[in-house]
């Protein structure tokens, strides 16, 4: 199992620009989360997905989008890019359902935005 | 409101001794999960422990323990024998069930050091 895999690595963005943050699980995790970390403040939820077709907002979604058409990959996009979404992202995945079910993280992208 | 509250921002331990990490929490939920990650400079999220709300007993994996105050709404780690490999940053989290789905709401993290 390869688990929670995240592309790109780094990425430099200029103001205005879009991108899409890529992330793809194979551990077939029905629940999957995309979280910013920023200097201070922990993660914070942006977005998250609770099976194939279905997503909802998190705590700071503004700015990005989501879609989850297969079980295995959740992209993030980011549709016009500004300075204050320079973060480290991580993409997460559980199976859910209560009990041990711990998050699975990527190994996150170190975006800058210019 | 959930919450994660974590008022150590920074932690110095000396190499083999023991430290405790400070978490509390806020839910008005009877079921949840507290967790524990440790995030090195390399940057990924380790999972280190799990404590359940209805669990009785602290849990333990290894080196660490989390002392779960139920009452007093604490979930403090516990790591023995500190070795110079622990100096990370440390995050509290707690899994809260919203609207049929599950998310992690966490704290801002504690950065633990140890010396030699």
């Amino acid at each position: 199992n390869a688990g929670v895999t995240q592309t790109p690595k780094f990425q430099v963005l200029k103001t205005g620009q879009s991108m899409t943050l890529q992330c793809a699980q194979d551990m077939n995790h029905e629940y999957m989360s995309w979280y910013r970390q920023d200097p201070g403040m922990g993660l914070r939820l942006i977005h998250y997905s609770v099976g194939a077709g279905i997503t909802d907002q998190g705590e700071v979604p503004n700015g990005y989008n989501v879609s989850r058409s297969t079980t295995e990959d959740f992209p993030l996009r980011l549709l016009s890019a500004a300075p204050s979404q320079t973060s480290v992202y991580f993409c997460a995945s559980t199976r859910g359902q209560g009990g041990k079910g711990e998050q699975y993280f990527g190994p996150g992208t170190r975006l800058t935005v210019t | 409101a959930q919450k994660i509250t974590q008022t150590q921002p920074g932690m110095f331990v000396q190499e083999k001794e023991a430290v405790t990490l400070d978490c509390t929490y806020d839910t008005s939920d009877q079921s949840y999960g507290l967790f524990w990650y440790k995030q090195p400079s390399s940057g990924e999220m380790i999972f280190l422990i799990y404590q359940g709300s209805y669990d009785e007993q602290n849990a333990t994996e290894g080196r660490y323990s989390l002392n779960f105050q139920k009452a007093r709404k604490s979930a403090n780690l516990v790591i023995s024998a500190s070795q110079l490999g622990d100096s990370a940053m440390y995050f509290c989290a707690m899994r809260v069930t919203q609207g049929g789905s599950e998310k992690l709401v966490f704290g801002k993290g504690t950065k633990l050091t140890v010396n030699p």
